[in-house]
């Protein structure tokens, strides 16, 4: 069965990095994209960006665009997301989700990932 | 930006039809997709090009898009659909945009 396995929580002071890990199975790794999309606590969610496995290629949206690197492990079906110089603005759990190539809805997510950013 | 604007909150008594609205500039020559998430869960996709249904998501869940506001219906509402639920488009400008959210309240 599809499964989409996310690293576990993670706790970091203002200023530092995080690296999320997002390990695919159940499916052929290279035929559907996978998004990151996050969620601060209480609010709704926001889109972080988008890698292609089989290339390689991303695309942020602007808010991402000088803090955020996506970058996928083909031998492992792993894709990583990881945000540097966060601020308690960042705490907030972080989803990876897929979409088929051709199609536009995210048909399976991961479990998602805690990120507080807390001094 | 591209925004799309969900009322926040929509309370339904059990057995009747609770729809609720998402509202953007000419979404109706968008695909718009619907989210269910249950509280600490990740989301679910529900309605998928606006009215397709997965499988598994009973047939009370449909979806229209027309105009400027694309809605998503739940018909013969349980306790179980208590959720907050998000659309979902693509801009013009190629980036993902999720609708503010709308909170079903099951009374």
């Amino acid at each position: 069965q599809v499964q989409l396995v996310q690293s576990g929580a993670e706790v970091k002071k203002p200023g530092a990095s995080v690296k999320v890990s997002c390990k695919a199975s159940g499916y052929t790794f290279t035929t559907f994209y996978i998004h990151w999309v996050r969620q601060a606590p209480g609010q709704g969610l926001e889109w972080m960006g988008i890698i292609n496995p089989s290339g390689g290629r991303t695309t942020y949206a602007q808010k991402f665009q000088d803090r955020g690197t996506m970058t996928r492990d083909t031998a492992t079906s792993t894709v990583y997301m990881e945000l540097r110089s966060l601020t308690s603005e960042d705490t907030a759990v972080y989803y990876c989700a897929r979409t088929k190539t051709g199609t536009t809805e995210f048909d399976f997510w991961g479990q998602g990932t805690l990120v507080t950013v807390s001094s | 930006s591209y925004v799309l604007t969900q009322p926040p909150s929509v309370p339904v008594a059990p057995g009747k039809t609770a729809r609720i609205s998402c509202g953007g500039n000419n979404i109706g020559s968008k695909s718009v997709h619907w989210y269910q998430q249950k509280p600490g869960q990740a989301p679910v996709v529900v309605i998928y090009y606006d009215s397709d249904r997965p499988s598994g998501i009973p047939e009370r869940f449909s979806g229209s898009n027309s105009g400027n506001t694309a809605t998503l219906t739940i018909s013969r509402v349980e306790a179980g659909d208590e959720a907050d639920y998000y659309c979902q488009v693509w801009d013009s400008s190629g980036d993902c945009v999720f609708g503010t959210g709308t909170k079903v309240s099951v009374l």
